[in-house]
């Protein structure tokens, strides 16, 4: 079964504006970690934002925000003001546990920012 | 921050010849890594969890006779692909555990090496 499911394989947003990209999640472990990765067209995998199970705050950072709804375990990363740069694909993942610490990842989904 | 290199970056070889991709983290010492295989326009897929001195971890699936993996430091795993064949190219990226600013949990990934099979 699918444990982090992004179901918009595709975005638009205009320059300036926030787009928020969807990711739900499934688990029934208590203690759980959930990830968002940015992945430009060189392949790289860069690091944005982490959501712990029992952090109690939307996890923030910059322009980079994690609208974290545990009730209905969603996790969706809200990008402010876009950017050409943000022109990407955007990966959803979870750690369950905390032993093993491996990542699962959603499909991802394919942000364009345009002018 | 913390740094993951992989070596090379991209190769190419041919079919029957064995490949060895190295991941190692710079700056800070990773009892554990994990590597990842991804096909074009897809998501990453764990092939294994390489634990240092002892044997990996590999997902169901995954041939360990094909996909050797070493992790014989605290810095440095190894991905060997053994008698290459074309199904075999992919873009291949590992990944270590760490911290950022000591607080904030995170993934720190490789560049990745993109593997062609002739």
């Amino acid at each position: 079964a699918q444990k982090i499911t992004q179901t918009q394989p595709g975005m638009f947003v205009q320059e300036k504006e926030a787009v928020t990209l969807d990711c739900t999640y499934d688990t029934s472990d208590q203690s759980y970690g959930l990830f968002w990765y940015k992945q430009p067209s060189s392949g790289e995998m860069i690091f944005l934002i982490y959501q712990g199970s029992y952090d109690e705050q939307n996890a923030t950072e910059g322009r980079y925000s994690l609208n974290f709804q545990k009730a209905r375990k969603s996790a969706n990363l809200v990008i402010s003001a876009s950017q050409l740069g943000d022109s990407a694909m955007y990966f959803c993942a979870m750690r369950e546990g905390m032993a093993g610490y491996a990542l699962n990842f959603g499909k991802g989904t394919s942000l364009l920012v345009t002018p | 921050g913390a740094v993951v290199s992989q070596h090379p970056s991209r190769v190419i070889c041919k079919s029957g010849t064995s490949v060895k991709i190295e991941c190692r983290s710079l700056d800070f010492q990773a009892t554990t890594m994990f590597w990842y295989r991804q096909f074009p326009k897809k998501s990453l897929m764990l092939m294994a969890t390489s634990n240092e001195g002892s044997k990996a971890t590999y997902e169901q699936g995954v041939e360990k006779d094909k996909f050797l993996i070493n992790h014989a430091s605290l810095t440095l795993s190894t991905l060997t692909v053994t008698s290459a064949h074309p199904e075999d190219s992919s873009f291949y990226i590992c990944s270590a555990r760490g911290w950022v600013s000591g607080e904030q949990e995170t993934q720190y990934f490789g560049p990745g090496t993109r593997l062609l099979v002739l």
